[in-house]
């Protein structure tokens, strides 16, 4: 089974924070991708990677950045926490030439105080 | 991509069918359906996905109307497990770019 681990299930921050959010990936998946879940307003893409060092922005890309140095790990970045990025952040992989099959983890509940 | 258009909520009786269907009016011809779900507290799963024809795999079928306008995602014989928020999802395969919309929330009951 494909398995997507996210670093932490619960982080709470505090304004201004420096936030790095992990995501690792076991099965050489070339494709990753960072979305934020909010109520009433679903899933937002926020960046995605096709490979190694390659990185696109989704639609809410302001106020993060993404880096990937290996195939297996791509990790989000909040390079000065706001309130209004506390959400429910997802990541999820995929193989390449693989349609839109998506492999989510479980999810990291952000607050920012 | 073409929105999609799901009933808000549905209720099920253990062990019978649930069929959660979802209008796709202005689908064009190269665009997919694909069905995700998300069990409360854990990211979404893949479920299935089709472009004309039905298909079947161990979780589910996937009937798509000839005209593709709309689509029904059948679970056979649903259990608690399956109560969950269901997502239909029309788009162009390897755009990579999933949107989520609000999906049916499917309330699976003894």
């Amino acid at each position: 089974d494909v398995k997507v681990t996210q670093s932490s299930r619960y982080l709470v921050k505090r304004t201004g924070e420096k936030v790095f959010l992990e995501c690792v990936q076991d099965m050489d998946h070339e494709n990753m991708f960072w979305y934020r879940q909010d109520p009433g307003l679903g899933l937002r893409l926020i960046y995605f990677s096709y490979d190694v060092k390659m990185k696109e922005k989704g639609d809410i890309p302001e106020g993060y950045s993404v880096s990937r140095e290996k195939k297996e790990r791509f990790s989000l970045i909040l390079e000065s926490a706001s309130t209004n990025q506390t959400s429910m952040y997802l990541c999820a992989s995929g193989p390449a030439g693989g349609g839109d099959t998506q492999y989510f983890g479980p999810g990291t509940r952000l607050t920012v105080l | 991509d073409a929105k999609t258009t799901q009933p808000p909520s549905m209720d099920c009786a253990e062990g019978r069918a649930a069929n959660l269907p979802c209008n796709h009016s202005t689908i064009s011809g190269n665009e997919y359906v694909y069905w995700y779900r998300q069990i409360h507290s854990q990211g979404p799963q893949y479920i299935i996905h089709g472009l004309k024809n039905n298909e079947t795999n161990e979780m589910a079928s996937l009937i798509i109307t000839e005209d593709r306008k709309s689509s029904t995602l059948i679970l056979p014989h649903a259990t608690l497990r399956d109560t969950a928020v269901y997502y239909c999802i029309v788009t162009s395969y390897n755009t990579d770019k999933l949107i989520f919309g609000t999906g049916t929330r499917l309330q699976v009951f003894p």
